[in-house]
């Protein structure tokens, strides 16, 4: 079973709007680590933002929010005033913290956002 | 701070030789590092998982005696893709986790190594 489920394979915003990336987990860890990383076409992963398990207020880094629903399971990333530079692929990203884990992270297939002029 | 350079970035090869690609962390101690492979268009998938001075984890799938992975030392692992064939074409992308850990303990990630095999 996916642990990490993005559904939406490809997204498209107008710049300057704003766009929510879904994100949905299966864990039955009490601590765990959620993330959400941008990768442009150069490859490199670039880290957005982080909700931990046990914070009680949702995540914000400038542009970027994360509409955490802990007993849905979601993580879903809000980029608000969308820009041309936003386009890239978005990938959401578990870490648990049981046992048998070194911290690694697991990932979902990811969302190709577009952003239009 | 937490910057982790690869090397190569690119690399084309013969069939049956084989590549060695650098994971390095350049401004702080790295505990675990991590190597994941990524196909075009696709996620990433965790290959295996090094702490320093012992070996290497890794995952179901992945054959050990195909990627060789070295943790030699807090700053540096490697890998060693042997008698590589087209198939390994892919996209290398390895991770460092601070020793110091943090609220997020988050991995820090290198820009990647594109390997081609012809």
């Amino acid at each position: 079973a996916q642990k990490i489920t993005q559904t939406q394979p490809g997204m498209f915003v107008q710049e300057k709007e704003a766009v929510t990336l879904d994100c949905t987990y299966d864990t039955s860890d009490q601590s765990y680590g959620l993330f959400w990383y941008k990768q442009p076409s150069s490859g490199e992963m670039i880290f957005l933002i982080y909700q931990g398990s046990y914070d009680e207020q949702n995540a914000t880094e400038g542009r970027y929010s994360l509409n955490f629903q802990k007993a849905r399971k979601s993580a879903n990333l809000v980029i608000s005033a969308s820009q041309l530079g936003d386009s890239a692929m978005y990938f959401c990203a578990m870490r648990e913290s049981h046992g048998g884990s070194q911290g690694n992270l697991i990932f979902g297939k990811g969302t190709k956002l577009s952003v239009k002029p | 701070g937490a910057v982790v350079s690869q090397h190569p970035s690119r690399v084309i090869c013969k069939s049956g030789t084989s590549v060695k690609i650098e994971c390095r962390s350049l401004d702080f101690q790295a505990t675990t590092m991590f190597w994941y492979r990524q196909f075009p268009k696709k996620s990433l998938m965790l290959m295996a998982t090094s702490n320093e001075g012992s070996k290497a984890t890794y995952e179901q799938g992945v054959e050990k005696d195909k990627f060789l992975i070295n943790h030699a030392s807090l700053t540096l692992s490697t890998l060693t893709v042997t008698s590589a064939h087209p198939e390994d074409s892919s996209f290398y992308i390895c991770s460092a986790r601070d020793i110091r850990g943090g609220p997020r303990d988050e991995q820090f990630f290198g820009p990647g190594t594109r390997l081609t095999v012809l």
